[in-house]
């Protein structure tokens, strides 16, 4: 079956700088690649997603690049604010399953 | 729309009692997936439905655990009995296969088990 990993688990940043968040995973037939962003005591939501015909998409500050021959991808959040500050997590869809499967997680930081 | 509703928000119960948990999809999504969150785990999925037909259950930790989607606007997950570590945040998600891969949340169950 389908192996997301996620890196890091944890991520400190100050108010302004970047924070990247990496993922991989292991099908290479996975075609769906959604970002989720919770807040402490919320529920998951999507921030971002990108399909497996598109290399970059870009959204305000966040951003998500996909490498299929590497099976990685990447969130990037650019000019951070404490706002950011919350767990998020990748995910990876395959058609033929109809489900997600999450990573394990980042709590992102940031200080003011 | 209201979104997708779970009910209760908060229970606590004792070792050995059953507990039901229900969800509300939002209305014309065709999928439905209940997830289990733990700080050691993270985010799993325990099983879901398509059309109200389970199509993966290979997430339910044992047999206590069940899962049924009477109809298109209902579902429920049942622990019978229930243990302590199946303490955790419970949350039911719909979306709607085909046209979208979105995958909406509700605000979860928050259950402890004495």
């Amino acid at each position: 079956g389908e192996n997301v990993e996620q890196h890091p688990s944890t991520l400190s940043v100050q108010e302004g700088d970047s924070a990247v968040i990496k993922c991989t995973y292991s099908d290479s037939a996975s075609n769906y690649f959604p970002w989720y962003k919770q807040e402490l005591g919320k529920r998951p939501q999507l921030i971002i997603d990108i399909r497996s015909n598109v290399g970059e998409k870009k959204d305000q500050r966040i951003a998500v690049t996909l490498n299929k021959t590497a099976k990685h991808f990447s969130l990037h959040i650019t000019e951070t604010q404490p706002e950011d500050s919350a767990v998020y997590f990748c995910a990876v869809y395959k058609g033929s399953q109809g489900n997600l499967i999450f990573g394990k997680g980042t709590k992102l930081s940031v200080k003011p | 729309d209201a979104g997708v509703i779970q009910s209760p928000r908060h229970e606590v119960t004792e070792m050995g009692q059953e507990v039901t948990l229900r969800c509300k999809p939002i209305s014309g999504h065709n999928s439905l997936f209940w997830y289990r969150q733990t700080m050691m785990r993270g985010l799993e999925l325990l099983i879901y439905f398509n059309n109200n037909v389970p199509i993966d259950d290979s997430g339910m930790p044992e047999d206590r655990f069940s899962a049924k989607m009477p109809n298109a606007s209902f579902s429920t997950l049942k622990i019978q009995p229930s243990e302590p570590r199946d303490s955790a945040v419970y949350f039911c998600a719909s979306s709607t296969q085909g046209a979208s891969f979105e995958q909406f949340f509700g605000p979860g169950t928050r259950l402890t088990v004495l």
